[in-house]
């Protein structure tokens, strides 16, 4: 069974203090590893995929990357604006489905 | 830009009605979810859909229903409300096929109180 575990639960930052959030997946033959952030009473927004062992992204101060067992969530400088709940999918081979974690609910304060 | 679109921001029913919450994208992707995610408990699947017609179990389908006549449409139907149905209802789609993964786009979400 597919399985992922984001850590931490809840992080606190000050502006301008660099971080970064883990996501450990299990899964046979990984197809995708898919970042999201999601707002208060809002949608997830989708941020990145990764698909192989070394591979990195970057959008403005978030950078993702991806090994054999886990993918990190760097946010270089952070601003209030960052504030929110990042999630983490992992996609098996075996079909469309996504398996998420519960999520790391991040707080900037200015 | 994917847009995916719910019928409803938020929604208030009686235990017992017969509730639809409609889904659109307008991405022509083979592939719409239907989740809830309530706190503590993440994001679950109820249902998906990889084509017109088709439709699949997620990890808890009990007490919902689907319909997708075409396409762009996904529907989730409740067929008696109860309270314990109270949650935070989001729609995804994504594109089907291909080696490499897909990543779903998501709607605004619905919440819906069952009173």
């Amino acid at each position: 069974e597919d399985q992922v575990t984001q850590s931490p639960e809840a992080l606190r930052l000050q502006e301008g203090e660099s971080s970064s959030l883990n996501c450990s997946y299990t899964v046979s033959g990984l197809r995708g590893l898919f970042w999201y952030r999601q707002d208060p009473g809002k949608g997830p927004e989708f941020l990145f995929t990764l698909y192989s062992a070394g591979e990195e992204k970057e959008k403005e101060r978030l950078k993702a990357t991806l090994t054999k067992k886990e993918s990190f969530l760097h946010i270089t400088a952070p601003k209030p604006e960052d504030s929110a709940t990042y999630l983490c999918a992992v996609q098996a081979p075996s079909g469309s489905r996504l398996t998420f974690g519960e999520g790391t609910q991040l707080t900037v304060n200015p | 830009d994917v847009k995916v679109t719910q019928s409803s921001r938020y929604l208030v029913k009686r235990t017992g009605e017969k509730v639809f919450l409609e889904c659109v994208q307008d991405m022509d992707h083979e592939n719409m979810f239907w989740y809830r995610q309530d706190p503590g408990l993440g994001l679950r699947l109820i249902y998906f859909s990889y084509d017109v017609k088709m439709k699949e179990k997620g990890d808890i389908p009990e007490g919902y229903s689907v319909s997708r006549e075409k396409k762009e449409r996904f529907s989730l139907i409740l067929e008696s409300a109860s309270t314990n149905q109270t949650s935070m209802y989001l729609c995804a789609s994504s594109l089907w096929g291909g080696g490499r993964g897909n990543e779903q786009f998501f709607g605004p979400g619905t919440r819906l109180t069952v009173l």
